[in-house]
């Protein structure tokens, strides 16, 4: 059980575009989903908490506008990648804590997705 | 802001060797959370721990929940090839408004050798 699936698990593109990541809970529903960022042999930096019908909380240091966080369903949350640029590129991975677990059951975590912009 | 001291950073051992590696904190969690995370693919649970003093296995791997909620260690019995990865530990918190956060460590990339 606890299943996160994250698409595309890599992509390529061009600066100036955007791309879109999706994450999706496959067996149980999430409010709440999480948006990290790895850079190479380095730890997992949380960006963003995503709010099933509401606004996304982002961390400090995080653009709101360049990182744009939907949560429209209780088993998906998009992360929008806006006019993206080659310092973009990193790990992106998402994760979710089920919805009728405890409130401090464990993060699961999706596949991560390889953003590489050229 | 809260921490986790991640030790070792990596592990370079010999097949059939036991591995331990821990975390430490100054704050106190509620719950500490060990990960396998394999190259180009997302972190995988390995265990979960709730309760102060807690020790729980998972096949090769035990983790132990310290008793002052500050600390905990991941041992690994009988190293074997696919052991191989960054293993990370992580502690949540209650944030008092109902929710939890999640802290991660450093990682300890484990490399064992055939």
């Amino acid at each position: 059980g606890a299943v996160v699936s994250q698409h595309p698990s890599w992509v390529i593109c061009k600066s100036g575009t955007s791309v879109k990541i999706e994450c999706r809970s496959l067996d149980f529903q999430a409010t709440t989903m999480f948006w990290y960022r790895q850079f190479p042999k380095q730890s997992l930096m949380l960006m963003a908490t995503s709010n099933e019908g509401s606004k996304a909380t982002y961390e400090q240091g995080v653009e709101k506008d360049k990182f744009l966080i939907n949560h429209a369903s209780l088993t998906l949350s998009t992360l929008t990648v806006t006019s993206a640029h080659p310092e973009d590129s990193s790990f992106y991975i998402c994760s979710a804590r089920a919805l009728l677990g405890q409130n401090n059951s464990p993060l699961h975590f999706g596949n991560g997705t390889r953003l590489t912009v050229t | 802001g809260q921490q986790l001291n991640q030790s070792p950073q990596s592990m370079f051992i010999q097949e059939g060797e036991d591995v331990s590696m821990n975390c430490t904190s100054s704050s106190i969690f509620n719950t500490w959370l060990w990960y396998k995370q394999d190259p180009g693919e997302g972190p995988v649970l390995l265990i979960a721990l709730y309760k102060a003093g807690e020790l729980t296995s998972n096949g090769r791997l035990t983790a132990q929940f310290g008793i002052t909620r500050k600390d905990s260690f991941l041992n690994i019995s009988a190293s074997i090839p696919s052991d191989v990865g960054i293993y990370f530990c992580a502690g949540q918190l209650s944030r008092g408004t109902g929710g939890f956060k999640t802290i991660f460590g450093a990682g300890t990339r484990l490399f064992v050798k055939a």
